[in-house]
């Protein structure tokens, strides 16, 4: 079992250009939701779903957005990056649609200049 | 709003020595409470969750945690540490209130183990 894959580790964007973070775990886990890691702030909930098809936002979503197609996948677009979303990004998932966030991937660090 | 605070930053202790990490939130129900463990450049890893009943659960890696609810607290414990418990450790609350699925974390206690 890979568990929660994140793609790419490192990435490094102007501002105003869009990209996606790619998540996906082969547990088959119908939870999945991402977090971005700032210094001092500990981790803020962005979107999370609790299946395919259906998806939500946490805390800090402006700037994101997320679809979920498949229980596998689940993927971060951001549309226009700016400076402020520089963080690293963390995608988790869990067996339960309740929230708790079980397995996490190794991040991705997102550098925007 | 539902908040999570914990109030040390840093810690250090020596291997071998008792650890206590502090944790207090802000729920107006009872609250779905974890910890986790990040070690540098992974991601975190579930060290205990409670969710109801016996107040002192038990985690991975020898780890404890205790809820009390009169104190509004969920402090983390572990009675010798390891060098390999060097990382930094998050408590976080649940909350699935009928607005939805939203999980908040602290900000994080770093723990420091010397020889």
């Amino acid at each position: 079992n890979a568990g929660v894959t994140q793609t790419p580790k490192f990435q490094v964007l102007k501002t105003g250009q869009s990209m996606t973070l790619q998540c996906a775990q082969d547990m088959n886990h119908e939870y999945m939701s991402w977090y971005r890691q700032d210094p001092g702030m500990g981790l803020r909930l962005i979107h999370y779903s609790v299946g395919a098809g259906i998806t939500d936002q946490g805390e800090v979503p402006n700037g994101y957005n997320v679809s979920r197609s498949t229980t596998e996948d689940f993927p971060l677009r951001l549309l226009s990056a700016a400076p402020s979303q520089t963080s690293v990004y963390f995608c988790a998932s869990s067996y339960s649609t309740q929230v708790q966030p079980q397995h996490f991937g190794d991040g991705t660090r997102l550098s925007i200049l | 709003a539902q908040s999570v605070t914990q109030p040390d930053i840093h810690i250090t202790v020596s291997e071998g020595a008792s650890l206590e990490l502090r944790c207090n939130y802000s729920y107006g129900a009872t609250p779905y409470l974890f910890w986790y463990v990040q070690s540098p450049g992974q991601g975190l890893q579930l060290l205990l969750k409670y969710f109801s009943g016996d107040t002192l659960v038990q985690g991975i890696k020898g780890f404890e945690a205790e809820f009390k609810r009169s104190q509004s607290s969920f402090n983390l414990r572990k009675p010798s540490v390891h060098w390999s418990d060097a990382a930094e450790y998050f408590c976080a609350v649940g909350d699935t209130s009928h607005t939805g699925n939203q999980f908040y974390f602290g900000t994080g206690t770093s723990l420091t183990v010397i020889p």
